[in-house]
């Protein structure tokens, strides 16, 4: 099993701003992911964060938008940039559990709130 | 792509009764993972159980249960004896690749007293 812990767990952001989102792991592994859930919605994957290589983009998603940091094993960042109201979303952290079962671990997200 | 779909947005239960969980999805893979996840309204999402699809066998998990219809494509989540931490959406997923895994749209549980 795998210990997540995001931060910051919410904020009311102004439009325009841009705000990091840290996702801490307590062990190590090699693929780390962001995932979006809108509001009453289902999860959308934004990205995988590969340590040591640039993030792998889901079509929809792009960089300049979503830049994604993964300076180690343990650790990773997403950034929503120039945001909008349409950013309003609990953003989640995933890694994958690493047993070859496909689960995955999920942190407990970070609500973002766009005036 | 594959698709997953969840056609009921709210389902309700007594407390010890059994209810049951619709899930059903695209694909053209032979070889992939099915999973279900609960979310708490504490937010945090884990795994209530996965099915591989190469085995013919129904996983079962204490008082969770699936019936995987590979060739129908379906994924039905049984929930035996309700208990009230029951209470949570719940979420049908595909996954072929590591990690990049398909969520239905969740289905809205309430275990009534």
């Amino acid at each position: 099993s795998a210990v997540i812990s995001q931060k910051p767990s919410r904020d009311i952001c102004q439009r325009g701003t841009s705000l990091t989102i840290q996702c801490q792991v307590d062990s190590q592994v090699t693929m780390m992911f962001w995932y979006r859930q809108q509001p009453g919605q289902s999860l959308t994957l934004i990205a995988t964060a590969n340590q040591g290589s640039e993030a792998t983009y889901e079509s929809g998603f792009v960089i300049d938008k979503f830049p994604i940091s993964r300076p180690n094993l343990t650790f990773s960042t997403l950034t929503v940039s120039n945001m909008s109201p349409e950013d309003s979303s609990i953003y989640l952290c995933s890694v994958d559990g690493g047993t070859n079962t496909g689960e995955l671990f999920f942190g407990e997200g970070s609500r973002l709130t766009v005036l | 792509a594959q698709t997953v779909t969840q056609s009921q947005p709210e389902m309700s239960v007594q407390e010890a009764e059994t209810v049951t969980l619709s899930c059903t999805y695209d694909t053209s893979e032979s070889n992939y993972y099915l999973f279900w996840y609960k979310q708490p309204p504490s937010r945090q999402m884990i795994l209530v159980i996965r099915q591989e699809a190469y085995k013919q066998q129904n996983a079962t998990e204490n008082r969770f249960s699936v019936n995987f219809q590979k060739a129908a494509k379906s994924f039905s989540l049984k929930i035996s004896d309700s208990q009230l931490g029951d209470t949570a959406m719940y979420f049908c997923a595909f996954m072929k690749h590591a990690g990049k895994s398909t969520f239905g749209d969740g289905t809205t549980l309430t275990v009534k007293p």
